[in-house]
């Protein structure tokens, strides 16, 4: 079946870097994303991976993908407070469906 | 300039009442979509449309009955409202078959039911 983990909580100082982890079952997962959601907010789309890549970077935001071990992270460098939002991770198949199975989110609180 | 909205943002409403929630995109996309997430934050899919065809449903109570009038509206019906149905519901869409399929959310709309 389709499960997607992640923890729920990570509180960092401005300026580090964040790590944020996920774990995911289904095999033939074919996309992951990382999406953002503020607080009374919808969700914003920050970066995808497709299953054959490992790694992909895009600015402040590196997506690194163990596929063997069905491990996705996110991370942000030099984190900032408007960064305090609730990080989720989904996966979709390449199958026409399309839906995407979301992890729980990570609540990422980022101190001053 | 919204890329998909919905209506109305909040709603308030008491059990055993019928609403809809309305959505709209101006992506040009092809596929539209119902999530809910509840008060634990959890997104869950509801229905998906493609080309105004619905392609998923998942175990949602027949209160629910998604219409696509065309492929840039997907409104959301709910009969006989109870309780548990208080949650935030987001739209989304997406071009199915292009690349990957990046999903787009509208900002959501938060029922609560009394």
């Amino acid at each position: 079946g389709e499960d997607v983990e992640q923890s729920l909580f990570l509180s960092v100082r401005e300026g580090d870097s964040s790590v944020i982890n996920c774990t995911y079952t289904d095999s033939s997962s074919t996309y992951l994303y990382w999406y953002k959601q503020e607080p009374g907010a919808g969700l914003q789309l920050l970066t995808y991976i497709f299953s054959n890549m490992d790694m992909k970077q895009d600015q402040r935001l590196t997506v690194l993908l163990n596929k063997k071990d069905k491990h996705l992270s996110l991370r942000i460098a030099d984190t900032q407070t408007g960064d305090s939002a609730i990080y989720f991770c989904a996966e979709s198949r390449d199958t026409g469906r399309r839906a995407l199975t979301f992890g729980s989110g990570t609540r990422l609180q980022v101190q001053p | 300039d919204t890329a998909v909205s919905q209506t109305p943002k909040y709603l308030v409403t008491q059990m055993g009442n019928d609403k809809s929630i309305k959505c709209e995109q101006n992506l040009g996309h092809d596929t539209m979509y119902w999530y809910k997430q509840d008060s634990k934050k959890f997104l869950k899919i509801m229905f998906s449309y493609n080309n105004k065809e619905l392609i998923i449903n998942e175990t949602v109570p027949n209160r629910f009955s998604p219409k696509s009038p065309d492929k840039a509206h997907l409104n959301l019906h709910i009969n006989s409202l109870e309780l548990g149905d208080s949650a935030v519901y987001f739209c989304a869409s997406s071009q199915a078959q292009a690349g990957a399929g990046e999903q787009y959310f509208g900002p959501g709309t938060r029922l609560t039911v009394t």
